[in-house]
């Protein structure tokens, strides 16, 4: 069956243009996390979504990120006034529960911020 | 080969033998753990978990051990194979933080035919 999709791979922007990652889960899945992984390192915890709700958005570096899930599937991390700073792979993962066992991770997005 | 994590993140190991990949984790209170293991240009890919309950759990190829004494983690790899060779990741999930999970730095290794 079909992975966590991820979309763009790919994206380059220029600092001050908003951005809007979309992430799509495998079909079913409960919980949907966003991490940001910089090369060399884990990833990082940025929010992470049961369902349609937002459970926990405390990984968000400031005001500027936000993040959503409308229908409890596809989601959407959305980037305001990007800064050179925000450039860093962007992965989303899926897990079946609501607990975040198990959890499928996308093939990222890899943002440039210029 | 053996590492110990954060303080040797590269681990070469001859094809056939044993691996051990450590991790130490600082939570007390995290109940569930995860390897991962991250290919080049690729997501991380879910090896095996363990919850704190347990202290010892097997997969193909793979064990975990869990020393909740001393906040430890370790996946062992029998038999490695070059196709082994990648970036393995411990995740810890906290639960006094939400489900959180936090992951190590990372071990790299490096599978030698």
């Amino acid at each position: 069956g079909a992975g966590v999709s991820q979309s763009p791979r790919y994206k380059v922007t220029k600092r001050g243009q908003d951005v809007a990652l979309r992430c799509d889960p495998i079909s079913g899945h409960v919980s949907l996390y966003w991490y940001r992984q910089a090369l060399g390192q884990g990833p990082e915890f940025l929010t992470y979504f049961n369902y349609e709700a937002q459970q926990d958005k405390s990984g968000l570096p400031n005001d500027r990120f936000s993040a959503e899930r409308p229908e409890g599937s596809i989601s959407t991390l959305t980037i305001q006034r990007t800064e050179q700073r925000d450039s860093a792979m962007y992965r989303c993962a899926s897990s079946l529960d609501r607990y975040g066992q198990e959890q499928f991770f996308g093939p990222g997005t890899r943002l440039t911020v210029l | 080969g053996e590492s110990v994590g954060l303080h040797l993140p590269t681990l070469s190991v001859q094809e056939g033998d044993n691996s051990i990949i450590n991790c130490a984790y600082s939570n007390s209170a995290s109940d569930y753990f995860i390897w991962y293991k991250q290919e080049s240009g690729k997501g991380p890919q879910f090896i095996i978990d363990i919850r704190s309950n347990m202290d010892k759990r097997q997969g193909q190829r793979v064990t975990v051990l869990l020393n909740k004494t001393v906040k430890h983690l370790s996946l062992q790899i029998a038999a490695t194979q070059p196709g082994d060779s990648a970036v393995y990741f411990c995740a810890e999930r906290r639960p006094n933080t939400g489900n959180q999970f936090y992951f190590g730095t990372g071990t790299s290794l490096t599978v030698i035919p």
